[in-house]
């Protein structure tokens, strides 16, 4: 288990919104900043959203990133089919002092 | 373009020291920037297990300490990871990746399979 809860899965079909959750406690989330990764089969994940919300460089502005309290949450607007990947958050905790990932939500594209 | 390549023996054997390196090219191992490691096995996700600035200060995951080392080697711009005592909980895709200061990994190796088996 993780202390950063996500759903195990998610889908839509092409060109919906899709939202996916992340759950912490104060100790993570409620103090520090939250990234998201990309994980597409068969390759090493990817940054796709760091400082909460902030897209690096080549990131499409169909994905974004908020952060309220001790929940974070990603959205990916006009879902693709390229888009089918599994998707992490993570952050550093200050209790455990430890970067900790949640255990990934899988998008499926109908 | 900076790139990071693992490199390591795929199979260890229960009890003994896993070691991985990972070369650097595109950017100074010396620059502001923290080297980390990152493992992935299905029953346990992503999770990180050490990271290194180049100013001699290092992170451990406080479940992994007494066994990891991590450290730099900057004449050949690469960094390592040792591992001691695997046992099969070990076995895992193995990434070594850079981060900044805030703790996000904006570049990722790879990956390197390693199967703890005798």
């Amino acid at each position: 288990q993780s202390v950063l809860t996500q759903p195990p899965s998610a889908s839509g079909t092409p060109g919906q919104r899709v939202t996916i959750s992340c759950s912490g406690s104060s100790s993570n989330i409620g103090s520090n900043t939250v990234n998201w990764y990309q994980q597409l089969p068969g390759t090493a994940p990817k940054l796709l959203i760091f400082f909460n919300n902030q897209r690096p460089s080549g990131i499409p502005d169909r994905f974004s990133g908020s952060k309220s309290g001790t929940s974070a949450s990603l959205a990916i607007s006009g879902l693709q089919s390229e888009d089918e990947a599994d998707y992490y958050c993570a952050a550093w905790d200050d209790s455990l002092d430890v970067y900790v990932f949640g255990l990934g939500t899988k998008i499926t594209v109908l | 373009q900076v790139q990071l390549q693992e490199s390591g023996p795929g199979v260890v054997k229960p009890s003994e020291t896993l070691s991985l390196t990972c070369g650097v090219s595109g950017d100074p191992i010396s620059s502001d920037d923290y080297w980390g490691w990152i493992r992935q096995s299905p029953g346990k996700g992503l999770e990180w297990i050490a990271s290194i600035f180049h100013r001699g200060i290092t992170y451990y995951n406080p479940s992994l300490k007494n066994r990891v080392t991590i450290s730099l080697d900057t004449a050949k711009n690469q960094f390592s990871l040792k591992l001691r005592s695997v046992t099969a909980t070990d076995t895992a895709l193995y990434y070594c990746a850079r981060h900044s200061v805030y703790w996000f990994f904006d570049l990722w190796g790879h990956g390197t399979l390693v199967t703890v088996s005798s």
